[in-house]
């Protein structure tokens, strides 16, 4: 099974709602990073959370992390057409190399204009 | 600057033969990553460099994979005696602290 798994699996909103994606793992972390992946494109890095930090922002972009819960959530305020991709949770595990990380299976989220 | 590149960006190959997939990464990245990606799915860890540490190769899946790190820039992932199940997109990344930076990766077709 998964260190980190998203859910939902997949996601469709309406451009200009919210989108809210989770992230739950199994062990203690680091620190724990969002990725974007465009359709036929490579991954972009959006946002890191550290084992310490409980919430972070980057223009629309809010993640929270709830170490208690093993869980963090993505929050992506008034989407946008643009906004459809993949998402990916990757944390790095606290006993391994600190720059390691294991990457979640994914979430994938349609925008519909 | 220049961001990490791959090459090549598609490579078609028969079963059975052996291929090679090139990663340069950003200059001064002291880390390098490969995952493997297939349709759809998440990315599959293959094997990590930090600088001269000895390699993590836990993710390679199989003794027919094998990576090397040129003088601590260039990396090669090698794929012997290719399968089919070895079809997959080829991500390599690169860090210098936490933030990893991807190529484009390389589309893999073993027929």
């Amino acid at each position: 099974s998964q260190q980190g798994e998203e859910d939902p699996q997949a996601l469709s909103i309406q451009e200009g709602e919210n989108a809210t994606m989770n992230c739950s793992y199994k062990t203690s972390i680091n620190n724990l990073q969002w990725y974007r992946q465009n359709s036929g494109r490579g991954l972009v890095h959006l946002i890191l959370i550290r084992s310490n930090e409980r919430e972070k922002h980057s223009g629309r972009l809010r993640v929270t992390l709830d170490t208690s819960k093993k869980s963090s959530s993505l929050l992506i305020t008034a989407s946008r057409a643009a906004d459809t991709a993949s998402y990916f949770c990757a944390t790095n595990l606290e006993k391994t190399s600190y720059d390691k990380v294991i990457f979640g299976p994914g979430t994938s989220l349609s925008v519909i204009p | 600057g220049a961001g990490v590149s791959q090459s090549p960006s598609n490579k078609v190959t028969e079963k059975g033969k052996d291929v090679e997939l090139r990663c340069d990464p950003i200059s001064g990245h002291t880390a390098l990553y490969w995952y493997r990606q297939s349709l759809g799915q998440g990315l599959e860890f293959l094997i990590y460099f930090q600088g001269n540490s000895a390699p993590d190769k836990s993710g390679l899946p199989s003794d027919r994979f094998s990576a090397e790190r040129t003088g601590g820039s260039v990396s090669t992932l090698t794929i012997q005696r290719t399968q089919q199940e070895d079809s997959a997109v080829y991500l390599c990344a690169s860090s210098l602290y936490l933030e990893q930076y991807f190529g484009p990766g390389t589309r893999l077709t073993v027929t």
